[in-house]
């Protein structure tokens, strides 16, 4: 099946220091991968959508320059939170969407999700 | 833009019942629509899958059914049991995935 993993899963690190989370497909290849952003008892808000090889589109009001989304390859999207605060503390979810034979073609999968605790 | 609502925010039922949680989206112009829980502090698990051209789709004691035109889905849960505690999430899918708020649900032993 299709499997989307997250590094870390869970993060704490002190205000001002940047935080790099990882999304893989493990058995799939994704030419787009989602980031979201839940906060507690809320639903998941679309951050950015990327495209291998091309820059993110973010959604309005994410902070392109905070939030570094780097898709270099079929199996790996990147988000950075630069000079991360208290506010920034929150669920990050990735989702892939899948192209290839083995899987459902465009159906998303998502990852674990990683807690992020800015102190 | 894509605006999803689900009703009620929060449902505490005893066990054994048999309940049903709404979904409504605001552009009918979809590709599907995905039902998941989500445990506290825990990621998504998918749990029904309604593409654009189907009714509905049943997996065990659950039933999700699609109305695109009026922009609705529901999903139904039968014989509700404690394990079914979680928070249901209703998704659309148009050129990107768009989430409700969610329906907590409670179920007493």
């Amino acid at each position: 099946g299709a499997v989307v993993s997250q590094h870390p899963s869970r993060v704490i690190c002190k205000s001002g220091t940047s935080v790099k989370i990882e999304c893989r497909s493990l058995d799939f290849q994704a030419t787009t991968m989602f980031w979201y952003r839940q906060f507690p008892k809320q639903s998941l808000m679309l951050m950015a959508t990327s495209n291998e090889g091309s820059k993110a589109t973010y959604e309005q009001g994410v902070e392109k320059d905070k939030f570094l989304i780097n898709h270099a390859s079929l199996t790996l999207s990147t988000l950075t939170v630069t000079s991360a605060h208290p506010e920034d503390s929150s669920f990050y979810i990735c989702s892939a969407r899948a192209f290839g034979l083995a899987v459902l073609t465009d159906t998303q999968y998502f990852g674990p999700g990683t807690r992020l605790t800015v102190l | 833009k894509q605006e999803v609502t689900q009703i009620p925010a929060a449902l505490s039922v005893p066990e054994g019942e048999n309940l049903v949680l709404n979904c409504s989206f605001t552009d009918s112009a979809i590709y599907n629509l995905q039902w998941f829980r989500q445990d506290p502090g825990k990621g998504l698990t998918s749990l029904l899958l309604i593409q654009s051209s189907q009714r509905e789709q049943t997996s065990g004691r659950l039933n999700a059914s699609l109305d695109k035109s009026s922009g609705r889905s529901t999903l139904y849960i039968a014989a509700s049991q404690p394990g079914d505690s979680a928070t249901y999430l209703c998704a659309v899918r148009s050129n990107d995935m768009r989430f409700g708020a969610g329906t907590r649900l409670t179920v007493k032993p």
